[in-house]
């Protein structure tokens, strides 16, 4: 299997941009999805398919690859976008799917 | 609306077996792939298991591989897991997942239940 890799934790002042990225060998094959997660809840798809937004999603969120790294960008943070956020996609054999370690958004 | 109500977790000792179960409505049951997906307590998200929609393919991460088992029985719109031989790092919060899209396995979980609560513990 591999691994897909994701900074624990990051913060973003009120109304401003963040990105948070999603490391991995397999995302130079295979696509990411990304999920929002707040305390309590079940995890919410948030990006998938080379960016694309599920109906709901607020448009602030948007998603992107180059090589080995899917990013997730949120464009003028709201204080109901703090939660953690983690990245999925296929290992390397494409049989399997993984997790990234999640990145806990802290909006100032 | 789609729901996806999972149910048939507990505390169990550690070799004990536990099955969940994932009662599905809202959709065409049979044209979608599940997924299960765990959390530890206070823990990212682990991929245990995928099924496609007929049932031909199954996968399992390595962590669960050869103890669990996941099933579907399309006429009751119900998914399962089967766990065998648990162990206390199997404890977590398990809720299922729904593809995306029909007849795809892309592994978008665009929908996912309230999760059930599994605690391997003597």
């Amino acid at each position: 299997s591999s691994e897909l890799t994701q900074d624990p934790a990051v913060s973003v002042a009120l109304g401003q941009t963040v990105t948070i990225t999603c490391r991995g060998d397999s995302l130079r094959r295979y696509s990411a999805s990304w999920y929002q997660q707040k305390p309590g809840q079940a995890p919410v798809l948030v990006i998938y398919a080379k960016g694309n937004r599920p109906s709901g999603i607020p448009d602030r969120f948007s998603g992107s690859s180059s090589g080995n790294t899917a990013s997730l960008t949120i464009t003028g943070a709201q204080a109901e976008d703090e939660a953690d956020y983690y990245c999925n996609s296929r290992d390397n054999s494409g049989n399997l799917w993984v997790f990234g370690g999640g990145t806990k958004l802290t909006v100032l | 609306q789609v729901q996806l109500v999972e149910s048939g977790g507990g505390v169990v000792q550690p070799g004990r077996s536990l099955r969940l179960s994932c009662a599905a409505s809202g959709f065409t049951f049979s044209s979608y792939t599940l997924h299960w997906v765990r959390q530890a307590p206070g823990k990212g998200l682990e991929w245990v298991a995928f099924i496609s929609y007929d049932a031909s393919d199954k996968y399992y991460a390595d962590s669960v591989k050869g103890r669990f088992t996941i099933s579907r029985d399309n006429s009751k719109r119900t998914l399962f897991l089967q766990m065998n031989s648990l162990r206390a790092e199997d404890t977590a919060v398990y809720y299922c997942a729904r593809d995306a899209r029909p007849l795809d396995s892309s592994g978008y979980y665009a929908y996912w239940g309230q999760g059930t609560l599994v605690t391997v513990s003597s």
